[in-house]
């Protein structure tokens, strides 16, 4: 059966601390492994992964997908209490189209 | 700006009446659009994908008959839960790829807003 897990499922910070979000899974036919961060609706689209051990990098938040180890880590550094969201990982597979989701994260960055 | 649009975005109904919702992309065609559900504190679960022309294709253990899914054009998916019941209140959300082909896969998706659906 396919899973994609993520851990913690919830996560308490002070605004300054640098978090790493973590997303295993195990699917047939990997293709791509996206993260995304989700505050009040819809979730928006962080970063996607298809290569091993190459780093994606977006201001504070950086990515990088470990194929062999079948993991992916989200890390935000100087954490602002805007970063408080539920941060999602999703896994698409070769065979079909769908975008399977991990269970999330939800961060909360104190002040 | 929105690509995906959702509508409508909160709708409280009575036990045994059916809602629509319609989940459209606005500047590009979608031959495929996936719904999925969420309960609080829960990730999205993926409930079934919608194809422009043809059947959806379900999740296991989401009913078919009780999920009726729509995607009548390139642009328009609508998802009706019909005789819903207190426990089909939830959030729904749709998503969209742009893209109508094979290289399509890796784009991401694009979802619309979101229903909060209450049944009473």
């Amino acid at each position: 059966e396919d899973k994609v897990v993520q851990s913690p499922l919830s996560l308490v910070v002070h605004e300054g601390d640098t978090v790493t979000l973590n997303c295993s899974y195990e699917v047939t036919n990997f293709r791509s492994l996206l993260w995304y961060k989700q505050e009040k609706k819809a979730p928006t689209f962080l970063f996607m992964l298809t290569s091993s051990g190459i780093e994606k990098k977006s201001g504070r938040l950086s990515s990088i997908l470990d194929k062999k180890e079948l993991f992916s880590i989200l890390n935000i550094t100087a954490t602002q209490t805007g970063d408080s969201a539920v941060y999602l990982c999703a896994v698409v597979k070769n065979t079909g189209n769908q975008f399977y989701f991990g269970t999330g994260t939800s961060l909360t960055v104190i002040p | 700006g929105a690509v995906v649009s959702q509508h409508p975005s909160r709708v409280i109904c009575k036990s045994g009446t059916s809602v629509k919702i319609e989940c459209r992309s606005l500047d590009f065609q979608a031959t495929t659009m996936f719904w999925y559900r969420q309960f609080p504190k829960q990730s999205l679960m993926l409930m079934a994908t919608s194809n422009e022309g043809s059947k959806a294709t379900y999740e296991q253990g989401v009913e078919k008959d009780k999920f009726l899914i729509n995607h009548a054009s390139l642009t328009l998916s609508t998802l009706t839960v019909t005789s819903a019941h207190p426990e089909d209140s939830s959030f729904y959300i749709c998503s969209a790829r742009r893209g109508a082909f094979q290289s399509s896969y890796n784009s991401p998706l694009h979802f619309g807003n979101g229903t909060r659906l209450t049944v009473t």
